[in-house]
């Protein structure tokens, strides 16, 4: 069965600081691994990556896949208060067909 | 439409009674799932349609969920005869090709039964 586990469950940060949230995954045919932003409503998209080694980046967010040890890291830099939700890693099969979301990530930045 | 709708935004239902959770994708979009979220939980996989048709079902806990789409764009997923255990965020998701891999969310609807 895919598994998809993300550390830690919550974090407490202050504006600023910087954090890194993990996500480990055993998913049979994988072919990409997502990250979500999830405040009170819909999960939006931040990053997919198919690649290992390769750094996507986006403003203060950057992300890295690791195929060998099937780990990603998403890290956001200069934390805002703005930066505070759950995130959520996804494994994506290789059909595209579905996603397997790990529990989540609850950030919170304090003023 | 923008992004993906759905209705209702929050239900309350009585245990025992039916439900229609409605799903509005993103026009042009061929690909739509439905999702299942617990309290405190990452979504789970319930089901996934590529145009009208229901690819896959595997993740339907059982088999008072049904969910269909007739016309390949408009989906309908319905719980009969709900249970406590039915409370959940229930959220859907569409992308634009068959094997376009980015899924796009909508709002969900937040199921409450009594």
């Amino acid at each position: 069965e895919d598994k998809v586990v993300q550390s830690p469950l919550s974090l407490v940060v202050h504006e600023g600081d910087t954090v890194t949230l993990n996500c480990s995954y055993e998913v049979t045919n994988f072919r990409s691994l997502l990250w979500y932003k999830q405040e009170k409503k819909a999960p939006t998209f931040l990053f997919m990556l198919t690649s290992s080694g390769i750094e996507k980046k986006s403003g203060r967010l950057s992300s890295i896949l690791d195929k060998k040890e099937l780990f990603s890291i998403l890290n956001i830099t200069a934390t805002q208060t703005g930066d505070s939700a759950i995130y959520l890693c996804a494994g994506l099969n290789n059909a595209g067909n579905m996603l397997t979301f790990g529990g989540g990530t609850r950030l919170m930045v304090k003023p | 439409g923008a992004g993906v709708s759905q209705s209702p935004r929050y239900k309350v239902a009585k245990r025992g009674q039916d439900v229609a959770l409605r799903c509005d994708p993103i026009s042009g979009h061929v690909s739509l799932f439905w999702y299942q979220q617990a309290l405190g939980q990452g979504p789970e996989f319930l089901t996934y349609f590529q145009n009208e048709a229901q690819l896959d079902k595997s993740g339907l806990p059982s088999d008072r969920f049904f969910a269909e789409r007739p016309e390949g764009s408009v989906s309908t997923l319905k719980i009969q005869r709900t249970q406590q255990e039915d409370s959940a965020v229930y959220l859907c998701a569409s992308s634009l090709r068959r094997t376009q891999e980015t899924q796009y969310f909508g709002p969900g609807t937040r199921l409450l039964v009594l």
